[in-house]
């Protein structure tokens, strides 16, 4: 039990299609984040909500739509995705923003490929 | 704006022999300090943190790190290594967005 849990685990799906990855944590955290996880490359932070407000958004296409309904809540919308997109996407929550020193909890991330 | 290297891409390591993986870091200020580490099909676990204070830090699963402000190093290190060590292994710097620096995996040979 993380206490951060994404689905689905994998997913395919073509470049024409619409799909969301979803993202829960039972933390009571108030910060939470996607991170882009590429074969031999850093971390890539795509997006950070704080209580519920989008705080950053790192140049990330607009293919890419986040949505955080709640503190515990957070989606990430894909449409109409590139074969360069496929990675493992990384849910994350912290207890507070990332200007603090609260350590990042990781859910066990999405396997996206994109045919 | 931070950032961190990973130097090693990828160390092997005989089972009971030590370990250190080394992490170089680059931030303006004082520098808050993580590893993680991420076994296949994972997320990233916590291993320890530095903040401030003693340099020498204790981690969970009998791992330890040390900040040396003098060298922008923060190297994770364990007297003994166990098979199921073998996984990937994160140094990450912060506050403000949280840079990551490549991973190192870690093999474990028997």
């Amino acid at each position: 039990e993380t206490g951060v849990t994404q689905t689905p685990r994998h997913l395919v799906m073509g470049m024409t299609n619409k799909k969301s990855l979803k993202c829960e944590q039972h933390l009571g955290h108030n910060a939470m984040y996607w991170y882009k996880q590429s074969a031999k490359k850093p971390l890539e932070l795509m997006f950070v909500y704080n209580f519920k407000e989008q705080t950053e958004n790192n140049s990330v296409p607009s293919r890419f739509s986040p949505e955080c309904p709640n503190s515990s809540h957070l989606f990430l919308h894909l449409h109409t995705l590139q074969p360069e997109d496929s990675a493992l996407y990384l849910c994350a929550s912290s207890s507070f923003g990332n200007s603090y020193n609260s350590p990042l909890h990781f859910g066990n991330g999405t396997r996206l490929t994109v045919t | 704006a931070q950032s961190v290297t990973q130097p090693d891409i990828h160390i092997t390591v005989s089972e009971g022999a030590s370990l250190e993986l080394r992490c170089n870091y680059s931030y303006g200020a004082t520098p808050y300090l993580f590893w993680y580490v991420q076994s296949p099909g994972q997320g990233l676990q916590l291993l320890l943190k530095y903040f401030s204070g003693d340099t020498l830090v204790q981690g969970i699963k009998g791992f330890e790190a040390e900040f040396k402000r003098s060298q922008s190093s923060f190297n994770l290190r364990k007297p003994s290594v166990h098979w199921s060590d073998a996984a990937e292994y994160f140094c990450a710097v912060g506050p403000g967005d949280m840079r990551f620096g490549a991973g190192t995996r870690l093999t474990v040979k028997p």
